[in-house]
């Protein structure tokens, strides 16, 4: 069985900080993990994946993420945040076959 | 990537009856499920549709309440069945290849409220 964890409700972050957004896995073999976000009234936007290869993932908008496998984390991370990086944020573990599942997803509050 | 289009976007339906979701994928495309975000939720699996057989539900979820279908590679179907106000959530349709790394895209979603 594989599972995601999202340990944080809501991040509050002011303009121009760093922002990170948390994520835990388990899984049976090797990961596969996906960042997703989602604006208000609108689908989901992918941001970035590993599946393999380097730990740190680059990804969409400014955005990477941190693959620690003795940690079991994959966490979200934008260096500079802006006030548009408010959203709805989702990790998620995949299977071989697409199949995601989702963390109870994360909202993140950039104030001007 | 793939361009994921649905329809409807949104739709108030009374209880008792059915709504039939579509989902339109720009390319051809492996694999294709069903996803469903109830209010202020994350999104959990339905179903896998498979082009040309029976979709593969999720434990909780039953042909018969969430009928699917999948004629080819860039089309698929969701029907909701005898709805409740319980059925009222964000239905969305994703997409993607195995052989591209996994990645899957997301249509933007019918938001479904059952009165």
């Amino acid at each position: 069985a594989q599972s995601v964890a999202q340990p944080e409700d809501q991040v509050n972050v002011a303009e121009g900080n760093p922002l990170t957004v948390k994520c835990t896995y388990s899984v049976s073999g090797n990961p596969y993990l996906f960042w997703y976000v989602q604006y208000p009234n609108r689908g989901l936007q992918f941001l970035l994946k590993y599946i393999t290869g380097d730990n740190l993932v680059k990804g969409s908008y400014g955005f990477e993420a941190e693959f620690n496998k003795s940690q079991t984390s994959f966490h979200l991370k934008k260096p500079s945040a802006l006030v548009s990086d408010s959203a709805l944020y989702f990790c998620a573990v995949g299977d071989s076959w697409g199949k995601l599942q989702f963390g109870a997803g994360t909202q993140v509050v950039v104030t001007p | 990537s793939a361009v994921i289009s649905q329809k409807p976007s949104r739709d108030i339906c009374q209880r008792g009856t059915s709504l039939t979701i579509q989902c339109q994928v720009d390319s051809q495309v492996t694999m294709m499920f069903w996803y469903r975000q109830q209010p202020g939720q994350s999104l959990t699996l339905i179903a896998t549709a498979n082009q040309g057989s029976e979709a593969t539900y999720e434990s909780g979820f039953v042909i018969d309440k969430f009928p699917i279908s999948r004629p080819n590679l860039t089309f698929s179907t969701l029907t909701v069945s005898n709805l409740s106000p319980e059925d009222s959530s964000i239905y969305l349709c994703s997409a993607g290849d195995s052989g591209d790394s996994y990645e899957q895209y997301f249509g933007p979603g019918t938001r479904l409220t059952v009165t």
